[in-house]
């Protein structure tokens, strides 16, 4: 069974950092991209970054650009996503997505709530 | 960027009945060299994560039931449920993958009326 498990999120004030990790099983997680893909409270998906099978490619979201980094240990099965300078505008829940090169993200994790406030 | 429009915001229909979202790319996201539309389309209850419904804008996802159907091509696209049932009350979501940044609908909430 495929599975993702996010983990990190928490409350952080503004201008801090926290490091995600997800957790896959129940596939060869080196033969797939991952995405992150957040959702503020209330409010609808919105991608964040995705990194390629052998972690050579990363791409970001404006919004994110400077202040994320995504990375994977394949050794580990596990992706992560740095982030830095957060603002209150980075408050969402954050998902870890399996997906491929030009194929949509068939498998989710559950989620990981980041709450950026002073 | 691409922006997705979805039409309505919200939808309430009776159980039994149909029900339609209407999505709209700003741009094509049909691949000309093999004649696919990188489209899909998923379906979010509350307290959940997205659960992909329909990927290449028609192809239903293995144990996705078949009153859900995809349709369109080019830049315009819908979801259609043939007979709603109660626990088909969710927020859709169409979603482009043709390129990047990959982007969403911003969503359609369905309820029974």
């Amino acid at each position: 069974e495929v599975q993702l498990v996010e983990s990190g999120g928490g409350l952080v004030q503004p201008g801090g950092s926290l490091r995600l990790s997800c957790a896959a099983s129940g596939f060869t997680f080196s033969s797939y991209w991952v995405h992150w893909v957040r959702q503020a409270p209330g409010k609808g998906l919105v991608w964040v970054s995705y990194i390629n099978s052998d972690g050579s490619t990363t791409r970001y979201a404006d919004s994110v650009k400077g202040r994320f980094t995504i990375s994977r240990d394949n050794a580990k099965n596990t992706l992560y996503l740095q982030m830095n300078s957060l603002r209150v505008e980075d408050t969402a829940v954050y998902y870890c997505a399996r997906g491929a090169s030009g194929t949509p993200n068939d498998y989710w994790g559950q989620g990981t709530l980041v709450t950026v406030s002073s | 960027d691409i922006v997705m429009t979805q039409s309505p915001d919200s939808l309430a229909v009776s159980l039994g009945e149909r029900a339609t979202v209407n999505c709209k790319s700003s741009q094509s996201v049909l691949y000309s060299s093999n004649n696919k539309n990188y489209l899909a389309w998923y379906q979010q209850k509350p307290g959940q994560p997205p659960k992909l419904l329909i990927s290449w804008a028609s192809t239903r996802e293995s144990g996705v039931p078949d009153r859900f159907s995809g349709s369109g091509s080019g830049t315009d696209f819908t979801l259609t449920i043939s007979s709603l049932q109660a626990e088909d009350v969710a927020v859709y979501y169409c979603h482009q993958y043709y390129s990047t940044p990959r982007t969403f609908g911003q969503g359609t909430k369905l309820e029974i009326k």
